[in-house]
């Protein structure tokens, strides 16, 4: 049974450009959402998606979008990028979120970025 | 004020001490509550949900306390693989659905 995977693992990008990060779910999950984890920081949530919508969203910009598909994985899409968004981009999944119980999250390994 | 405040530390315990963490929130509307573990360079993994009732674990020990706004994570018997940061989560309900605010973490160093 294959967890959260999420490609790619580091990604190098310098100021302006943009970056497209990718994410499977856990088998059977319908549920995903992104974090941003910046050095000694929690993760901080970026948006969630159910069904091919985003159904919550965080305090991030409009730079951060992101998309679902049919199979439930997902991308999140940054343009624009700055120095400041240089951090680890966590990708987790989940059961349909309007279940309490299904509140619990399957983290992916992350994906490491660095914008010089 | 964050809405989930944690104490980074470190906490330097020798091997087999006794651990709290706790874990204070804001918003009165949370709903659900969570410890997960962070080891260096890795991702969370969820320890155990809170329950207002307490819950146990083994050597861990969840409490919630909604009075006073705060979550606890006791360590028994501490183990060098304990070592790890831990990372507390409020999930606070909107729409049908529930956006989760992670604190910053509070990080655990076990020495022999």
């Amino acid at each position: 049974d294959a967890g959260v995977t999420q490609s790619p693992t580091h990604l190098i990008k310098t100021r302006g450009q943009q970056v497209t990060l990718r994410c499977s779910p856990k088998s059977g999950h319908d549920t995903v959402s992104w974090y941003q984890q910046a050095l000694g920081q929690g993760p901080q949530f970026i948006f969630q998606y159910y069904e091919e919508e985003e159904r919550q969203r965080g305090n991030f910009p409009d730079r951060f979008s992101g998309h679902q598909f049919p199979n439930y994985s997902s991308e999140l899409n940054v343009n624009a990028l700055l120095l400041g968004d240089s951090a680890l981009y966590l990708c987790a999944s989940s059961l349909d979120p309007q279940a309490a119980t299904n509140e619990k999250l399957f983290f992916g390994s992350g994906t490491q970025l660095s914008v010089l | 004020r964050k809405e989930v405040e944690q104490d980074p530390g470190p906490f330097n315990v020798p091997e087999g001490a006794t651990v709290a963490f706790n874990c204070t929130y804001s918003n009165s509307a949370s709903q659900s509550f969570f410890w997960y573990r962070q080891d260096c360079r890795k991702e969370p993994k969820l320890l155990m949900s809170v329950y207002s009732s307490g819950n146990e674990d083994g050597r861990f020990t969840a409490q919630l306390n909604r009075a006073s706004q705060y979550i606890s994570l006791l360590i028994r018997d501490s183990k060098l693989s304990d070592s790890a940061t831990y990372l507390c989560v409020v999930n606070r309900g909107s729409g049908g659905s529930y956006i989760p605010t992670f604190g910053r973490g509070t990080s655990l160093i076990v020495h022999p």
